[in-house]
């Protein structure tokens, strides 16, 4: 089953404390992204990989962090966590080919709670 | 830069009206998607429909609906004979297309309520 995979899906920390969130797809996607959803915002893109190795910022990405080491996972890790960065995140994957060209395929969501 | 507007923040209607949840977008691409995601109360994201900027013809599917009119830029999303288990948070999306990179542009969503 095409699927993205996200974890954990419920996180509680605290202020400082690293935390990662994985993502994985098996779709063989070769863009990926992140989002936070905020209450009145909307979704919002953290960021973005066009391909193993090459990352770039959205328009959220201060105090975040990414990388893309292999084509189907994208961690998204958070070195120091503070109360603001509380938001349901999401992962996306995205075809570039075929019959779901461009449409994106996200994850369950993850919500962290930052005390 | 691309903005989406979901002007209507919450929407309540009783099971069996027609509803209509309304979206207008800004652009410079010629080429770009829309989209429209159902959130349910449990949270995922449900993936709705995608209509690319050169496609203006309206898709129906069972109770839904979506017009595209590119003179007013608005890609509305109705729901015939409302049912509660549509109750959800509904979100248009915009694409656009940054070489072989795409990005996801959201409106901030309507909460349609749907009561009996």
């Amino acid at each position: 089953e095409a699927q993205v995979t996200q974890n954990p899906r419920y996180l509680i920390t605290v202020t400082g404390k690293k935390l990662t969130v994985t993502c994985s797809q098996n779709m063989n996607h070769e863009y990926m992204s992140w989002y936070r959803q905020d209450p009145g915002l909307g979704l919002r893109q953290i960021y973005y990989s066009m391909n193993v190795e090459v990352t770039d910022k959205g328009d959220v990405p201060e105090g975040y962090k990414v990388s893309r080491k292999e084509k189907r996972n994208f961690p998204l890790i958070l070195e120091s966590p503070s109360p603001n960065q509380t938001s349901l995140y999401f992962c996306a994957s995205t075809d570039s080919s075929g019959e779901s060209y461009n449409e994106q395929f996200f994850g369950p969501g993850t919500r962290l709670t930052v005390l | 830069a691309q903005k989406v507007t979901q002007a209507q923040t919450e929407i309540s209607v009783v099971e069996k009206e027609d509803v209509t949840l309304d979206c207008v977008y800004e652009t410079r691409d010629t080429t770009y998607y829309l989209f429209w995601y159902k959130q349910p109360p449990s949270g995922e994201l449900v993936f709705l429909i995608r209509r690319n900027s050169f496609d203006e013809q309206n898709e129906i599917s069972g109770r839904y609906s979506w017009n595209f009119q590119k003179s007013t830029s608005s890609f509305n999303f109705t729901i015939t004979a409302s049912q509660v288990v549509d109750s959800a948070v509904y979100f248009c999306a915009l694409s656009e297309q940054t070489g072989t990179a795409s990005k996801l542009t959201f409106g901030t969503g309507t909460r349609l309520q749907v009561t009996l």
